[in-house]
């Protein structure tokens, strides 16, 4: 099956700084990568996604980053704001499957 | 439109009873999925639903767990005889389909096993 690794498990940045969250996965049959906020109390709330056939995608201050050889993608939020502090997960699957492989999450906290 | 609703929110449980755990997932979605978070954790799959097929069941920890779909609406997760170690969060999301299509994730409901 899939493994799905995350790091790292916090990180604390001032606001206005960037942050970088990196996954791992171990199939390289995988080609489906979202990336999930989950605040306080509340279910993960899917942030952006990216699949196996581009390398980035972007969406305003946030981005994802896939590389296909190495098997590891990236989560990328620019000029960082305290709303943005959360747990983040990465999650891996395959299309036309139904199982999605996440990540331990990472604990964001931006420093006002 | 109105998102996937859990109920109940919060479940507190003597060791050894039986719970049911509910999931409403958003109209018209033919996917949904169990997950259990516990503390500090990732998501763990537990089961999923698709249209009338059979489910995937092969993430449930033991026969302890179960799970319906009436009418490919409503669904209900069952944990029998429970355990301390089944204190977790437990997630339900839908999704329109598969192949990659968002899955929309309710609050959760925390069940703590006393």
């Amino acid at each position: 099956g899939e493994n799905v690794e995350q790091h790292p498990s916090t990180l604390s940045v001032q606001e206005g700084d960037s942050a970088v969250i990196k996954c791992t996965y171990s199939d390289s049959a995988s080609n489906y990568f979202p990336w999930y906020k989950q605040e306080l109390g509340k279910g993960p709330q899917l942030i952006i996604d990216i699949r196996s056939n581009v390398g980035e995608k972007k969406d305003q201050r946030i981005a994802v980053t896939l590389n296909k050889t190495a098997k590891h993608f990236s989560l990328h939020i620019t000029e960082t704001q305290p709303e943005d502090s959360a747990v983040y997960f990465c999650a891996a699957s395959k299309y036309n499957f139904n199982k999605f492989y996440f990540g331990s999450g990472t604990k964001l906290n931006v420093k006002p | 439109g109105a998102g996937v609703s859990q109920s109940p929110s919060n479940k507190v449980t003597e060791k050894g009873k039986d719970v049911e755990l509910r999931c409403d997932p958003i109209s018209g979605h033919t996917a949904l999925y169990w997950y259990r978070q516990s503390l500090g954790q990732g998501l763990e799959f537990l089961i999923y639903f698709q249209g009338n097929s059979a489910p995937d069941k092969s993430g449930l920890p033991s026969d302890r767990f179960s799970a319906e779909r009436t009418g490919g609406s409503v669904s209900t997760l069952t944990i029998q005889r429970t355990q301390q170690e089944d204190s977790a969060v437990y997630l339900c999301a839908s999704s329109r389909g598969t192949s990659g299509y968002e899955q929309y994730f309710g609050p959760g409901t925390r069940l703590t096993v006393t």
